[in-house]
């Protein structure tokens, strides 16, 4: 079973804290990772892709990705209370297959 | 760019009758759609694949004959729920893979389903 896991949360950070959101995954030919934010209620929204080993950064967040250690994370820097939503990992198996398999998500709250 | 809309956003319906949920990428073509099911505080749970032109993919355990899916159009997919009961009350999502070559998917708003 190809799996996504991520830390089962709730994370709870300060505002203007940086939250580190981390998730790993078990096929190791995996090529394509993505991060989703979810708000209540909502559907959700893609806000990053990545497909290289290091950083990758868009404004207040960045993506990190390590396939030797099957890892991709996602820091939000300047936490703010609009940032409190259920983020999402994502990642496409390989195999040529166009399905995403997504984690359980992690609650994050950022306090004002 | 990569706006994915569905219509209606909210339905209520009586238990037996049939519902249809459309699914349109406005700003792109979109040969591969997808659709979720979402419970409350549950994760995504994908239940089909659906390609253009072609008979749609399900996963394991979702009942091809009671959710049909059409995929007429490179813009549009439609999802119906037949012969609905309560226990398919639900949040219906879809998704579309972008049209240039990767892998994302860009989801619409979401559809509330209410079976009384």
């Amino acid at each position: 079973q190809k799996e996504v896991e991520q830390n089962s949360g709730p994370l709870s950070v300060p505002e203007g804290a940086i939250a580190s959101l981390n998730c790993t995954y078990s096929d190791r030919g995996s090529q394509s990772f993505f991060w989703y934010r979810q708000y209540s209620g909502k559907s959700p929204e893609l806000i990053m892709s990545i497909y290289s080993n290091g950083d990758k950064e868009d404004g207040r967040f960045t993506a990190q990705l390590n396939k030797a250690s099957q890892y991709v994370s996602l820091l939000i820097r300047d936490s703010q209370p609009s940032d409190s939503a259920t983020y999402l990992c994502a990642v496409n198996l390989q195999g040529g297959s166009e399905k995403l398999v997504f984690g359980k998500g992690m609650k994050l709250t950022v306090n004002p | 760019g990569a706006v994915v809309s569905q219509h209606p956003s909210w339905v209520i319906c009586k238990s037996g009758t049939s519902v249809k949920i459309e699914c349109r990428s406005l700003d792109f073509q979109a040969t591969t759609m997808f659709w979720y099911r979402q419970f409350p505080k549950q994760s995504l749970m994908l239940m089909a694949t659906s390609n253009e032109g072609s008979k749609a993919t399900y996963e394991q355990g979702v009942e091809k004959d009671k959710f049909l899916i059409n995929h007429a159009s490179l813009t549009l997919s439609t999802l119906t729920v037949t012969s609905a009961h309560p226990e398919d009350s639900s949040f219906y999502i879809c998704s579309a893979r972008g049209d240039g070559g990767s892998y994302e998917q860009y989801f619409g708003p979401g559809t509330r389903l209410t079976v009384t």
